[in-house]
C-alpha cells in the first residue's frame, strides 16, 4: 500500500466503549499528525508526534490517547467518548515538521459516531 | 499569532465556468509557507500545492492556477473550466518558521453542476 491508510473507515461507538483508531503511513515520513474534524468546524489539530516522541498536545481531554510505537504507526485510544466528540478523525504525516518538506499527507479519515 | 480566512463558504458554478478561491492570511513570520488542499466527499485531504514566502510565482497546472500577492497577504486559486469532479471542500493553510503545524482555514465548499 501506499500514501497514509486509516482503519476503520467508520466507527460506531457507546459511550462506555473503548476503541482505537489506527494510522499507518508508508512514506518513510518522520512525523505524524492526528486531525479532529467536525461539522461546520476548522480542522482541529489534535496531537503531534516526531520521530515517535510526541511534541504536541493541543489541549486534548485525557479520554482521547494517543500511542506512536513508531515512525510507521499512530494509534488514538478512545474510551467512555461523549456524543460531541463525533466527527471525522484525519491522520496525516509529513517528511519533517518545520521547512522545506513539510507538506503534509492526510489518510481518508476514521467517521466517528458516538451515540 | 496566525491565521487564514476563506470567506466564501459555498461556491456554485456550472461546469465549465471559472471560479476563484479566496485565501487571505496573517502572520508576522517572514517565513512561512502557504497550502491547498481539497477534501472530496470521500473524505481525504489531497494536497494541491505548497509556496513558500519568498517565492512570489504565480503557478499554473492545468486548469488549476494560484495568485500569491504578498502586499494583499492573498493566495488565491483558480480553476479553469471547471467540471463536476471538481466539487469538493478546498482549504487553504499556512505553516510558519515559528509553529510546526498548519493553520487551516474553514474551508470553501465548490459544488459543480453539470
Amino acid at each position: 500500500e501506499t500514501g497514509v491508510t486509516q482503519t476503520p473507515r467508520h466507527l460506531v461507538m457507546g459511550m462506555t466503549n473503548k476503541k482505537s483508531l489506527k494510522c499507518e503511513q508508508h512514506l518513510g515520513h518522520n512525523a505524524m499528525y492526528w486531525y479532529k474534524q467536525s461539522a461546520k468546524k476548522p480542522l482541529e489539530l489534535m496531537f503531534v508526534y516526531n520521530f515517535k516522541e510526541q511534541t504536541e498536545n493541543n489541549s486534548v481531554p485525557s479520554r482521547f490517547s494517543p500511542e506512536c510505537p513508531n515512525s510507521s504507526h499512530l494509534f488514538l485510544h478512545l474510551h467512555t467518548l461523549q456524543p460531541e466528540d463525533s466527527a471525522l478523525y484525519l491522520c496525516a504525516s509529513s517528511q519533517d515538521l518545520a521547512g522545506p518538506f513539510n507538506e503534509q499527507f492526510f489518510g481518508p479519515g476514521t467517521r466517528l459516531t458516538v451515540l | 499569532a496566525q491565521k487564514v480566512t476563506q470567506a466564501q463558504t459555498e461556491i456554485s458554478v456550472v461546469e465549465k465556468e471559472d471560479v476563484t478561491l479566496d485565501c487571505v492570511y496573517e502572520t508576522r513570520d517572514t517565513t512561512y509557507y502557504l497550502f491547498w488542499y481539497k477534501q472530496p466527499p470521500s473524505g481525504e485531504l489531497v494536497f494541491l500545492i505548497r509556496r513558500n514566502s519568498f517565492d512570489e510565482q504565480n503557478e499554473i497546472s492545468g486548469r488549476y492556477s494560484w495568485n500569491f500577492q504578498k502586499s494583499t497577504s492573498s493566495f488565491n486559486f483558480t480553476i479553469t473550466a471547471s467540471q463536476v469532479v471538481d466539487s469538493a471542500v478546498y482549504f487553504c493553510a499556512l505553516i510558519t518558521s515559528g509553529y510546526s503545524t498548519l493553520t487551516f482555514g474553514k474551508g470553501t465548499m465548490l459544488l459543480v453542476s453539470p
